[in-house]
């Protein structure tokens, strides 16, 4: 149980272009979902934190207007990176949390995105 | 503000070595403390958690943990290694429980590295 799915697992795409990619959790529902960034070598840095149905709380220095989140169901959330450039090259990879008392926190395989 | 600090970013063992691996954080609160594994290529595994009560936490192939509170630590231990076990451990911190709760902080990782 508690298997967290990413889609693409790998993208590559042009400067400019914006890139969406979906984090589900494919046996439990999920109210909170965490979008992490992760560079080589280097440990995972939160995002922002999803909640189904509201507003993503993002973490200081995040651009929301450039990573937009949503997370419409609760077994869905979508990164979008708006306008991606290659500083933006990295390892995203996103969580869902089962319950509140459990607290535990589920990862999903990760997203490699290169912009080119 | 929360941070997790582990003290080991290459550890290099021998099989049958006995392992661990340094973890501090930072608040004052409750706590509650994860270690995670990626394995090369694959997402993060959880190896085992501590939320509350027996302060040795046993997990996954044969890892074990301790939290010692009055040093704010919960280093990661395994008697003997093995090949299987190279890999990438992450220890994190979730300290707003009761708060917006889940968000976990990492601290930098210890790539691990088994000789055969």
């Amino acid at each position: 149980g508690a298997v967290v799915s990413q889609h693409p697992s790998r993208v590559i795409c042009k400067s400019g272009t914006s890139v969406k990619i979906e984090c589900r959790s494919l046996d439990f529902q999920a109210t909170t979902m965490f979008w992490y960034r992760q560079f080589p070598k280097q440990s995972l840095m939160l995002m922002a934190t999803s909640n189904e149905g509201s507003k993503a709380t993002y973490e200081q220095g995040v651009e929301k207007d450039k990573f937009l989140i949503n997370h419409a169901s609760l077994t869905l959330s979508t990164l979008t990176v708006t306008s991606a450039h290659p500083e933006d090259s990295s390892f995203y990879i996103c969580s869902a949390r089962v319950g509140v008392q459990i607290d535990t926190q589920y990862f999903g395989p990760g997203t490699r995105l290169t912009v080119l | 503000a929360q941070s997790v600090s582990q003290h080991n970013h290459h550890v290099i063992l021998s099989e049958a070595a006995s392992l661990e691996l340094g973890c501090n954080y930072s608040y004052g609160g409750t706590v509650n403390l994860f270690w995670y594994v990626q394995y090369p290529g694959q997402h993060l595994q959880l190896l085992l958690k501590y939320f509350s009560g027996d302060p040795l936490v046993k997990g996954i192939k044969g890892f074990e943990a301790e939290f010692i509170k009055s040093k704010f630590s919960f280093n990661l231990r395994k008697p003997s290694v093995q090949w299987s076990d190279t890999a990438e451990y992450f220890c994190a911190v979730n300290g707003e429980i009761y708060n917006q709760g889940g968000k976990l902080i990492f601290g930098q990782g210890t790539e691990l590295s088994v000789k055969p």
